[in-house]
Protein backbone atom coordinates (compact mmCIF):
# COMPACT_ATOMS: atom_id res chain seq x y z
CA UNK A 1 0.00 0.00 0.00
CA UNK A 2 1.42 3.16 -1.34
CA UNK A 3 1.68 5.64 1.87
CA UNK A 4 3.20 9.52 2.06
CA UNK A 5 3.98 11.33 5.28
CA UNK A 6 5.17 14.80 5.03
CA UNK A 7 7.93 16.00 8.31
CA UNK A 8 9.31 19.42 8.35
CA UNK A 9 8.79 22.36 11.07
CA UNK A 10 5.20 23.54 11.99
CA UNK A 11 6.56 27.17 12.41
CA UNK A 12 8.54 29.23 10.36
CA UNK A 13 10.02 33.14 10.82
CA UNK A 14 9.15 35.59 8.03
CA UNK A 15 12.03 35.75 5.04
CA UNK A 16 12.76 31.99 5.83
CA UNK A 17 13.19 29.19 3.94
CA UNK A 18 10.63 26.41 4.68
CA UNK A 19 11.56 22.76 4.22
CA UNK A 20 9.43 19.94 4.41
CA UNK A 21 10.29 16.41 3.40
CA UNK A 22 7.67 13.72 2.11
CA UNK A 23 9.19 10.02 2.70
CA UNK A 24 7.41 7.35 0.73
CA UNK A 25 6.60 3.99 1.60
CA UNK A 26 5.18 1.21 -0.57
CA UNK A 27 6.39 2.30 -3.42
CA UNK A 28 9.71 3.23 -5.01
CA UNK A 29 10.52 6.59 -5.71
CA UNK A 30 12.80 5.80 -8.81
CA UNK A 31 9.42 3.95 -10.42
CA UNK A 32 8.53 6.43 -14.17
CA UNK A 33 6.42 8.58 -12.19
CA UNK A 34 6.28 12.39 -10.86
CA UNK A 35 5.69 13.43 -7.29
CA UNK A 36 4.56 16.27 -6.08
CA UNK A 37 3.45 19.31 -4.22
CA UNK A 38 0.12 20.75 -3.40
CA UNK A 39 -1.16 23.47 -0.91
CA UNK A 40 -3.74 25.11 0.64
CA UNK A 41 -3.65 27.84 3.07
CA UNK A 42 -6.58 27.82 5.75
CA UNK A 43 -9.99 27.56 4.73
CA UNK A 44 -9.13 28.24 1.01
CA UNK A 45 -8.57 26.19 -2.03
CA UNK A 46 -5.51 24.05 -3.45
CA UNK A 47 -2.52 25.09 -5.37
CA UNK A 48 -0.45 23.03 -7.25
CA UNK A 49 3.26 24.21 -6.17
CA UNK A 50 5.64 21.47 -8.09
CA UNK A 51 6.27 18.08 -9.50
CA UNK A 52 9.49 16.35 -9.44
CA UNK A 53 10.80 12.86 -11.46
CA UNK A 54 13.64 10.81 -9.64
CA UNK A 55 15.97 12.02 -12.28
CA UNK A 56 15.74 15.26 -11.06
CA UNK A 57 13.34 16.87 -13.60
CA UNK A 58 11.18 19.43 -12.36
CA UNK A 59 8.44 21.29 -13.12
CA UNK A 60 6.96 24.63 -10.82
CA UNK A 61 4.08 27.06 -10.48
CA UNK A 62 5.31 30.12 -12.12
CA UNK A 63 3.70 32.11 -9.27
CA UNK A 64 6.33 30.36 -7.03
CA UNK A 65 9.48 29.52 -9.39
CA UNK A 66 11.75 31.94 -8.05
CA UNK A 67 11.34 30.66 -4.72
CA UNK A 68 10.70 26.76 -4.99
CA UNK A 69 12.72 23.93 -5.30
CA UNK A 70 11.55 20.32 -5.23
CA UNK A 71 14.32 17.58 -4.86
CA UNK A 72 14.42 14.10 -4.73
CA UNK A 73 16.80 11.15 -2.79
CA UNK A 74 15.95 8.04 -4.32
CA UNK A 75 18.42 6.48 -1.52
CA UNK A 76 15.87 7.62 1.05
CA UNK A 77 12.82 6.88 -1.03
CA UNK A 78 11.83 10.59 0.03
CA UNK A 79 11.70 13.78 -1.54
CA UNK A 80 11.62 17.26 -0.58
CA UNK A 81 10.00 20.79 -1.19
CA UNK A 82 11.93 24.36 -0.01
CA UNK A 83 10.39 27.43 0.03
CA UNK A 84 12.45 30.87 0.46
CA UNK A 85 11.60 33.98 1.27
CA UNK A 86 8.02 32.93 3.44
CA UNK A 87 5.91 35.33 4.15
CA UNK A 88 2.36 35.47 5.80
CA UNK A 89 0.92 34.46 2.72
CA UNK A 90 2.78 30.87 2.46
CA UNK A 91 1.36 29.66 5.78
CA UNK A 92 -1.01 26.48 4.41
CA UNK A 93 -1.07 23.02 4.71
CA UNK A 94 1.71 21.13 2.53
CA UNK A 95 0.33 17.63 0.55
CA UNK A 96 2.87 15.69 -0.91
CA UNK A 97 1.08 13.64 -3.25
CA UNK A 98 2.09 10.51 -6.10
CA UNK A 99 1.41 11.46 -9.49
CA UNK A 100 -0.38 8.83 -11.81
CA UNK A 101 0.98 8.00 -15.39
CA UNK A 102 -1.77 10.58 -16.53
CA UNK A 103 -1.10 13.50 -14.02
CA UNK A 104 -3.63 13.79 -11.26
CA UNK A 105 -2.97 12.73 -7.74
CA UNK A 106 -3.95 9.40 -6.70
CA UNK A 107 -2.34 9.05 -3.83
CA UNK A 108 -1.83 12.06 -0.97
CA UNK A 109 0.26 12.25 2.58
CA UNK A 110 -1.67 13.92 5.15
CA UNK A 111 -0.87 17.31 4.65
CA UNK A 112 1.39 19.11 7.27
CA UNK A 113 0.47 22.59 8.43
CA UNK A 114 2.95 25.46 8.18
CA UNK A 115 2.96 28.52 9.82
CA UNK A 116 4.71 31.76 9.08
CA UNK A 117 5.12 33.72 12.27
CA UNK A 118 7.53 35.43 13.89
CA UNK B 1 -2.10 29.48 -16.61
CA UNK B 2 -5.66 27.36 -17.29
CA UNK B 3 -8.52 29.48 -15.28
CA UNK B 4 -10.53 26.64 -13.84
CA UNK B 5 -14.16 27.50 -12.82
CA UNK B 6 -16.71 25.62 -10.86
CA UNK B 7 -19.77 26.10 -10.34
CA UNK B 8 -22.07 26.31 -8.23
CA UNK B 9 -19.83 27.37 -4.97
CA UNK B 10 -21.93 26.21 -2.67
CA UNK B 11 -24.77 23.34 -3.17
CA UNK B 12 -27.43 22.60 -0.81
CA UNK B 13 -28.74 19.33 -1.38
CA UNK B 14 -30.81 16.11 0.81
CA UNK B 15 -29.54 12.52 0.88
CA UNK B 16 -30.94 10.73 -2.16
CA UNK B 17 -30.62 13.79 -4.37
CA UNK B 18 -29.22 13.94 -7.45
CA UNK B 19 -26.93 16.38 -8.02
CA UNK B 20 -24.15 18.20 -10.58
CA UNK B 21 -21.37 20.47 -9.87
CA UNK B 22 -20.13 21.95 -13.29
CA UNK B 23 -16.04 22.52 -14.25
CA UNK B 24 -15.37 24.84 -16.70
CA UNK B 25 -11.72 25.63 -18.74
CA UNK B 26 -10.37 28.69 -19.74
CA UNK B 27 -8.85 26.53 -22.85
CA UNK B 28 -9.35 22.52 -23.99
CA UNK B 29 -7.46 20.83 -22.20
CA UNK B 30 -8.08 17.63 -23.79
CA UNK B 31 -9.83 15.59 -20.95
CA UNK B 32 -7.37 16.06 -18.86
CA UNK B 33 -9.51 16.69 -15.43
CA UNK B 34 -10.06 15.00 -12.50
CA UNK B 35 -12.44 15.58 -9.46
CA UNK B 36 -11.14 15.16 -5.78
CA UNK B 37 -13.50 15.07 -2.48
CA UNK B 38 -11.91 16.49 0.34
CA UNK B 39 -13.49 16.49 3.89
CA UNK B 40 -12.67 19.08 6.85
CA UNK B 41 -9.16 18.53 8.04
CA UNK B 42 -8.27 15.46 5.51
CA UNK B 43 -6.56 15.44 2.56
CA UNK B 44 -8.44 15.14 -0.93
CA UNK B 45 -9.52 11.43 -2.58
CA UNK B 46 -9.41 11.58 -6.12
CA UNK B 47 -12.54 10.00 -7.30
CA UNK B 48 -12.49 10.66 -11.40
CA UNK B 49 -9.35 11.30 -14.06
CA UNK B 50 -9.50 11.49 -17.37
CA UNK B 51 -12.93 12.97 -17.26
CA UNK B 52 -15.45 9.85 -16.77
CA UNK B 53 -12.95 6.99 -15.51
CA UNK B 54 -13.81 6.18 -11.43
CA UNK B 55 -11.15 5.33 -9.82
CA UNK B 56 -11.20 2.18 -8.35
CA UNK B 57 -12.36 1.77 -4.79
CA UNK B 58 -15.10 4.60 -5.10
CA UNK B 59 -19.06 4.35 -5.35
CA UNK B 60 -20.45 3.68 -8.57
CA UNK B 61 -23.05 6.41 -7.16
CA UNK B 62 -20.01 9.14 -8.94
CA UNK B 63 -19.71 9.87 -12.54
CA UNK B 64 -18.07 12.02 -14.34
CA UNK B 65 -18.38 13.33 -18.17
CA UNK B 66 -17.45 15.93 -20.43
CA UNK B 67 -14.78 17.34 -23.25
CA UNK B 68 -13.10 20.29 -24.86
CA UNK B 69 -13.67 22.68 -21.99
CA UNK B 70 -16.84 21.74 -19.70
CA UNK B 71 -17.09 19.26 -17.43
CA UNK B 72 -19.46 17.51 -14.48
CA UNK B 73 -19.25 15.68 -11.86
CA UNK B 74 -22.76 13.85 -10.78
CA UNK B 75 -23.60 12.09 -7.96
CA UNK B 76 -26.78 9.81 -8.60
CA UNK B 77 -28.14 9.54 -4.87
CA UNK B 78 -26.82 11.81 -2.04
CA UNK B 79 -25.18 9.27 0.87
CA UNK B 80 -24.46 11.23 4.16
CA UNK B 81 -20.61 10.62 3.66
CA UNK B 82 -20.80 13.08 0.68
CA UNK B 83 -21.23 16.14 2.20
CA UNK B 84 -17.88 17.30 1.30
CA UNK B 85 -16.02 19.50 -0.81
CA UNK B 86 -15.33 18.60 -4.66
CA UNK B 87 -12.32 20.19 -6.42
CA UNK B 88 -11.99 19.91 -10.29
CA UNK B 89 -7.53 19.86 -11.57
CA UNK B 90 -6.54 20.18 -14.71
CA UNK B 91 -3.61 18.02 -15.83
CA UNK B 92 -3.32 18.55 -19.60
CA UNK B 93 -0.63 21.83 -19.35
CA UNK B 94 1.49 23.12 -16.55
CA UNK B 95 0.98 24.55 -14.35
CA UNK B 96 -1.87 22.09 -12.79
CA UNK B 97 -4.77 24.27 -11.82
CA UNK B 98 -7.73 23.53 -9.45
CA UNK B 99 -11.38 24.62 -9.68
CA UNK B 100 -11.85 27.40 -6.01
CA UNK B 101 -14.26 24.15 -4.97
CA UNK B 102 -17.58 23.44 -4.74
CA UNK B 103 -19.28 22.83 -0.92
CA UNK B 104 -21.85 20.28 -0.60
CA UNK B 105 -24.18 21.16 2.41
CA UNK B 106 -26.70 19.41 3.82
CA UNK B 107 -29.65 21.09 3.24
Amino acid sequence: QVQLQESGPGLVKPSETLSLTCTVSGYSISSNIYWGWIRQPPGKGLEWIGNIYHSGNTYYNPSLKSRVTISVDTSKNHFSLKLSSVTAADTAVYYCAKVASGGYNDYWGQGALVTVSS
Amino acid sequence: DIQMTQSPSTLSASVGDRVTITCRASQSINGYLAWYQQKPGKAPNLLIYTASSLESGVPSRFSGSGSGTEFTLTISSLQPDDFATYYCQQYNTYPYTFGQGTKLEIK
